[in-house]
């Protein structure tokens, strides 16, 4: 049963315009949310998150969205780079309740082409 | 320089034998889990721990799979017998409470022939 939904398996953008990420969830309890960057051979790294109390997080070219009545999440990334271009994982969390562990989609390959 | 260190990095066996994976968490951190990467399944959840005590191992196939943290530094995944079925990448991660944010170690990339 997959509590954390990332319908979209690829996304290919042209280097300097946005990319949208987008995460979908369905658990309620749910109230800490992150983003995660993976590299091929490498392990997954934390990029920004954001807790149920804010709508929106902000941290260089990263910007998350949270819309708590749509079960939805997203992340921005402006202007992208080849760089960029990396597995995106989202996941989530209920810190005030007993769910416990981080609840991870299944990923969005990210492409950004010159 | 904190990371989440994992050995080996790769580990190519034969069916049947046994495998091991280490892995130490940060300094500090209360909380380690693995995970299996496989492209059909994403990220899997096999086990994790709070303290050294194991709080769920559902994840895991029981008869072949064991997890243990013999102490605060060490947490290991041993795989008897492996299966060709067990190739997969396998990731620890430590964090400072379960619903906290998690790091990655490099993962362990196992082929069993």
């Amino acid at each position: 049963d997959q509590q954390v939904k990332q319908n979209s398996p690829s996304l290919s953008v042209q280097e300097g315009r946005i990319s949208i990420l987008n995460c979908d969830y369905t658990n309620s309890m749910f109230d800490y949310f992150l983003w995660y960057k993976k590299y091929p051979a490498e392990g997954p790294t934390f990029l920004i998150s954001i807790s149920s109390i804010k709508d929106k997080n902000e941290d260089g070219r990263f910007t998350v969205f949270l819309n708590k009545s749509a079960k939805h999440l997203s992340l921005h990334i402006v202007p992208s780079q080849p760089g960029d271009s990396a597995v995106y994982f989202c996941a989530a969390s209920g810190r005030g309740s007993t769910l416990g562990r981080l609840y991870f989609g299944r990923g969005t390959q990210l492409t950004v082409w010159p | 320089d904190a990371r989440v260190t994992q050995t080996p990095r790769h580990k190519v066996t034969e069916m049947g034998q046994e495998v091991t994976m280490r892995c130490q968490p940060i300094l500090g951190h209360n909380t380690v889990f693995w995970y299996r990467q496989t492209m059909m399944q994403g990220l899997e959840l096999l086990a994790y721990f709070r303290n050294r005590a194991p709080l769920d191992d559902s994840g895991m196939p029981k008869d072949r799979f064991s997890a243990e943290m013999p102490d605060a530094t060490l947490a290991t995944l041993k795989i008897q017998p492996s299966e060709p079925r067990d190739s997969a990448v396998y990731f620890c991660a430590s964090g400072f409470g379960l619903a906290e944010t998690q790091y990655f170690g490099p993962g362990t990339r196992l082929l069993v022939l």
